[in-house]
């Protein structure tokens, strides 16, 4: 699985776009960036993921480069309730175990 | 939300004591995890199955085992308890059928504490 690098906090005004960055430099051709966050106390969340095209669904967006070495997630409205701690992971086939890293702790700032 | 339920939710107890985690799903997922998360050290997989009694060790396996006898139960066993057990224990399941990188979707977590 392929070692991933986020800044370990930042901060959002409420109602603006977020943007979290993810470097993964080492990520193989056959692997998946996903992205999952945890607010306190609770299971992690599936956000989304993506190989190399560019990915939206109802809860965020992924971009990802063209050379597949960084990729950002954007919550284009962040509320309150965005306020976690998000992973950002390269992986494998699906059962491969999912390593998740220290993260970025977004702060959504009212 | 996937249909995941981790029973207990807490527990508290004795250094010695066997305790047993149940995960339960409702979504007939092939794959089922059991991670544990503890400060400074992030998600960390003990066990995971791969069926219907086909399961295989994780990063951090020593003191713990799991029983898969049917789909939709996945145990988690300590059985004797320590105090570095204390943690919070996910549970997580995935797809597959040829949908190949599905995401793993968790549970709400148990929280145990051994004194």
């Amino acid at each position: 699985d392929a070692k991933t690098t986020q800044p370990p906090s930042m901060d959002c005004a409420e109602g603006r776009a977020a943007n979290l960055p993810c470097n993964h430099s080492t990520i193989s051709g056959n692997e998946y960036v996903y992205w999952y966050r945890q607010i306190h106390s609770q299971g992690p969340q599936y956000i989304i993921h993506g190989l190399k095209n560019n990915e939206t669904n109802e809860m965020a967006s992924l971009i990802i480069t063209e050379d597949r070495k960084s990729s950002t997630l954007i919550l284009p409205h962040a509320t309150l309730r965005d306020t976690a701690v998000y992973y950002c992971i390269g992986k494998g086939t699906s059962y491969d175990k999912v390593i998740f890293g220290p993260g970025t702790s977004l702060s959504v700032i009212p | 939300d996937a249909g995941i339920t981790q029973s207990p939710r807490h527990k508290v107890t004795e250094t010695g004591t066997p305790v047993t985690l149940r995960c339960h799903q409702t979504e007939n997922h092939r794959y089922m995890y059991w991670y544990r998360q503890d400060p400074g050290h992030g998600l960390r997989l003990i066990h995971y199955s791969y069926g219907v009694k086909d399961t295989d060790k994780g990063e951090v396996s020593d003191g713990y085992s799991v029983s898969r006898s049917k789909t939709e139960d996945f145990l988690l066993t300590l059985e004797s308890a320590t105090s570095s057990q204390t943690s919070v224990y996910f549970c997580a399941i995935s797809e597959s059928q040829g949908a190949y990188h599905q995401p793993q979707h968790f549970g709400d977590g148990t929280r145990l504490s051994i004194l």
